[in-house]
C-alpha cells in the first residue's frame, strides 16, 4: 500500500515568509503527527491531529499551525520564517490516536534565507 | 527539557560487531519505547518497541534491553552489517490521552568492513 506521502519535498524561502507544507497519510490512518527534524535539536513533535481535531501540540511558537481535512489529509503551516525554522518536516500517520506503530513520510526540507 | 539522553552520538562498529546505543528517560508515565532507524533522505522507521512489562525483546539480530528500576533501554545491534549503518532514535511515550513521543537526540552507526 503507498506510504506517508509529503509534498514539497523541497522548498526554500526567506525570511519573513510563510510556507503551507502537505501530508496524505496511509489509507485508513486518521491520525496524523508533525515533527520538526534539525540537526541540533533532533526531533521534535510538533502536533497531532485526528478526526479534524488538534489532539495534542508540543511547545512551538503559535507561527506553527496545522489543520486536518474530512478526508484524513493534513497541513502545516509556518508564518513570519525565521532562519532558524530551517528544518526537515515530518508527517507521520497512524490509525487512532494516542496509540500504535507511526508511519513517517520522507519530509519536507525547508530553507529559510 | 530533554526527557530522553540517548548515547553515543556516533559510533563506529567492525561487520560482524556488535552495535549497543544506550537510552536513559525521566518521566516513569513513559510505558511505550520504540527504537526507529533512519536511512539519509528518508523518514524514520519503525524498528522495534518495548513495553515496561518485559526486560527483553529481541527481533532477529535486534533486541531491546530494558531495565524499569534504572530507567534506562538500550539497542542491541548483534552482527552488524555495512546495510545497518544508518541513524538509530530511541523514544519514549505515555500512550493513552495525550500521547506524543518524544525522541532521543539519535545516534549515528557506521558498519565498516
Amino acid at each position: 500500500k503507498a506510504g506517508v506521502t509529503q509534498t514539497p519535498r523541497y522548498l526554500i524561502k526567506t525570511r519573513g515568509q510563510q510556507v503551507t507544507l502537505s501530508c496524505s497519510p496511509i489509507s485508513g490512518h486518521r491520525s496524523v503527527s508533525w515533527y520538526q527534524q534539525t540537526p541540533g535539536q533532533g526531533l521534535q513533535f510538533l502536533f497531532e491531529y485526528f478526526s479534524e481535531t488538534q489532539r495534542n501540540k508540543g511547545n512551538f511558537p503559535g507561527r506553527f499551525s496545522g489543520r486536518q481535512f474530512s478526508n484524513s489529509r493534513s497541513e502545516m503551516n509556518v508564518s513570519t520564517l525565521e532562519l532558524g525554522d530551517s528544518a526537515l518536516y515530518l508527517c507521520a500517520t497512524r490509525r487512532g490516536v494516542n496509540t500504535g506503530e507511526l508511519f513517517f513520510g520522507e519530509g519536507s526540507r525547508l530553507t529559510v534565507l | 527539557q530533554q526527557q530522553v539522553k540517548q548515547s553515543p552520538q556516533s559510533l563506529i562498529v567492525q561487520k560482524g560487531g556488535i552495535s549497543i546505543i544506550n537510552c536513559a528517560y525521566e518521566n516513569t508515565a513513559f510505558d511505550y519505547f520504540p527504537w526507529y532507524q533512519q536511512f539519509p533522505g528518508k523518514g524514520p522507521a519503525l524498528l522495534i518497541a518495548i513495553r515496561p512489562d518485559v526486560s527483553e525483546k529481541k527481533e532477529g539480530r535486534f533486541t531491546i534491553s530494558f531495565n524499569k528500576s534504572a530507567k534506562q533501554f538500550s539497542l542491541h545491534i548483534m552482527d552488524s552489517q555495512p546495510g545497518d549503518s544508518a541513524t538509530y532514535f530511541c523514544a519514549a511515550d505515555k500512550t493513552g490521552t495525550a500521547s506524543k513521543l518524544t525522541f532521543g537526540t539519535g545516534t549515528r552507526l557506521q558498519v565498516t568492513l
